[in-house]
Order: C-alpha cells, then structure tokens, then sequence
C-alpha cells in the first residue's frame, strides 16, 4: 500500500529556502502512469496547487510560485521534494504531497488519489 | 488561469438529507474534474475523478457529474462521517486550480 510522507523545517524565517521532502513507501517513484504534485494548504484557507512533476522529468509549478518553486525526485531514495526559496509570511501553510494518477496516457491531466499527512510549515520572524 | 467557482460557500444539513454542491469552470475544461473531502487535521481525500467516476471504497452516496463548464457532486443521504469541506479542482490544464471549497456542517 503505497504511504507518503512528509517532512521538513516546521519553523522559519522569512527570506529563508524551505526544503520539504516525501518519502514515498509501498511502490516505486518512477512509474509513468503516475505524477507528482506538491499541495498547499494555509491555514483556514483552501488547497493551493504548488506544482508536479512527471515521469518524463518535466516539472510544472504555479505562477506566482514559480520562481521560487524547485521540484525534484530522488529515486535513490524514493523521495519528492520541493524547495521554495525566499518564504514570506505568506507561504505559512500545511503543504502535501500526493500521487496523482493519469486519466490519459502521455498527458498532463489527473488527480491526487493518495496523500501525505501534511507537514505545517510557519514562516515568522 | 481556469478559476473555478462553487456555490454554495456552505451549507447547513442534517443526517440523510440530500446535499448538492456546484463547481464552474471559467472555461471548457470538458470532463477532466475532480472532487475532494477534506477535513479538518487530515489530507483531503479524492472522491470523483473524470467528473463522475467514483474512486474506489467511496461510498455509492456519492455521486458526480457536468462536463464543460458545470459540474456537480451530490452527497444522496447524507451520513455523519461527510461533514466536511468538499473541493473541485480541474485538471485541464496548468495550473492545477481548487474551488474556493464547500463546507457542509450540521444543522
């Protein structure tokens, strides 16, 4: 049974680089029916896409993100991370990742069908 | 960016009743939907995927439909466990965009 979890820093300060990492258990990262995302919640707030990745490598994030947002896979591990460079206040958030399965093949398009727990992530000074 | 809209932002429900949420879709995005519960201290949990298929161990009182632009989730008789907030998000194209969210709580 494939099993996600989270883990990163808890507590930062702004204008720090967040490195979160999911260490994927019960099946291998690299299977192209498969991608994955990074999903972000603020607290009260709803889900935020962060970004995915495909088995192709190819690696897709959200626009206002973008350019802070770095997406890789470890397969050696077994592991996904994310790293978000220069944090605000703003990015203080309950983040996810997740496996999403394709609805069609050599596409983009799916949804997140397993989960991590989620790991709270707090941005102050 | 697709925005994606639901209405109503909340509703107040009792035990077995019927529960309807609407997602739109500020452009085609056909069928490629999905539905989310999520609550509170826990991941969310895919319900639907392609608008209306039913993931696997949801329980037959869910039910999704729409494609285009209009979509909806209908929660036939609604049980304790489904208070929640429920989200759709499109899969179109990037990027991935969630509704605002639907919370269903208890009347």
């Amino acid at each position: 049974q494939l099993q996600l979890q989270e883990s990163g820093p808890g507590l930062m300060k702004p204008s720090e680089t967040l490195s979160l990492t999911c260490n994927v258990s019960g099946d291998s990262i690299i299977n192209r029916n498969y991608f994955w995302g990074w999903i972000r919640q603020p607290l009260g707030k709803g889900l935020e896409w962060v970004g995915s990745m495909y088995y192709s490598g190819n690696t897709y994030s959200n626009p206002p993100l973008r350019s802070r947002v770095t997406i890789s896979v470890d397969t050696s591990k077994n592991q996904l991370s994310l790293k978000l460079s220069s944090v605000t206040a703003a990015d203080t958030a309950v983040y996810y990742c997740a496996r999403g399965s394709r609805w069609e093949v050599s596409t983009i398009r799916g949804a997140f069908d397993v989960w991590g727990q989620g790991t709270l992530v707090t941005v102050s000074s | 960016d697709i925005q994606m809209t639901q209405s109503p932002s909340s509703v107040s429900a009792s035990v077995g009743d019927r529960v309807t949420i609407t997602c739109r879709a500020s452009r085609d995005i056909r069928s490629y939907l999905a539905w989310y519960q999520k609550k509170p201290g826990e991941a969310p949990k895919l319900l639907i995927s392609s608008a209306s298929t039913l993931q696997s161990g949801v329980p037959s009182r869910f039910s999704g439909s729409g494609s285009g632009t209009d979509f909806t989730l209908t929660i036939s008789s609604l049980q304790p466990e489904d208070f929640a907030t429920y989200y759709c998000q499109q899969a179109d194209s990037f990027p991935f965009t969630f509704g605002p969210g639907t919370k269903v709580d208890i009347k």
